[in-house]
């Protein structure tokens, strides 16, 4: 199995220009998630999905949209990039919601820099 | 809502000794998760508390959750190269719409000296 993985691992990109990563997971898991990680803050949670064709906002949502049409991926879009949104991205994937035992599998994470 | 801190917020140490990592909530705690990150890597599932004065032990790392439960403590007993990374705890929040939604602490980044 290769658990979660993104596409791609590194991208640099103009104010304006629009870009879209790719999350795959191959355990079938119903959750999936995308945060973004800054100096010093931790990990946010932009969107998340509790199944195939649904999508919710989650903490940073603003500037960033996703959609679910496949159970085993996740794709998350930048309409316009801005500096603001140079981060590392990470995916994550669950069997099971939340308030329970509950391990979160992520990925190895995107690179993002606009310029 | 919901924050997390860390402390420190960095630690360097010498190949073979303890450390503590200390992850302090605003509000109680529901479920409390660690996890580590490798440099340049993802996020790797190490416990997960939910109990008042629970203890779970993984080899050599221990993560307590207090009584009250406001506060996690994440122990490394003789400390080895291998444990050089970034902890992060995360807290489970009431859920709304049966997801996850973690809120994660700064992490504590973590250097082992030879």
């Amino acid at each position: 199995n290769a658990g979660v993985t993104q596409t791609p691992k590194f991208r640099v990109l103009k104010t304006g220009q629009s870009m879209t990563l790719l999350c795959a997971q191959d355990m079938n898991h119903e959750y999936m998630y995308w945060y973004r990680q800054d100096p010093g803050m931790g990990l946010r949670l932009i969107h998340y999905s509790v199944g195939e064709g649904t999508t919710a906002k989650g903490e940073v949502p603003d500037g960033y949209n996703v959609s679910r049409l496949k159970k085993q991926n996740f794709l998350l879009g930048l309409e316009s990039a801005a500096p603001s949104q140079t981060s590392v991205y990470f995916c994550a994937s669950s069997y099971r919601g939340g308030y329970v035992y509950n391990e979160q599998f992520f990925g190895p994470g995107t690179r993002l820099t606009v310029l | 809502s919901q924050e997390l801190e860390q402390s420190p917020q960095s630690l360097i140490v010498q190949e073979g000794k303890n450390l503590t990592i200390n992850c302090t909530s605003s509000k109680t705690l529901y479920g409390l998760y660690w996890y580590k990150q490798k440099y340049g890597e993802g996020l790797i599932f190490l416990m997960m508390l939910q109990k008042g004065g629970e203890e779970k032990s993984h080899e050599k790392i221990t993560a307590k959750l207090d009584e009250k439960k406001q506060q996690s403590s994440l122990h490394i007993t003789a400390s080895q190269p291998s444990h050089a990374g970034i902890y992060l705890c995360g807290a489970d929040n009431p859920v709304i719409q049966g997801a996850q939604k973690l809120v994660f602490g700064q992490g504590t980044r973590l250097t082992i000296n030879p």
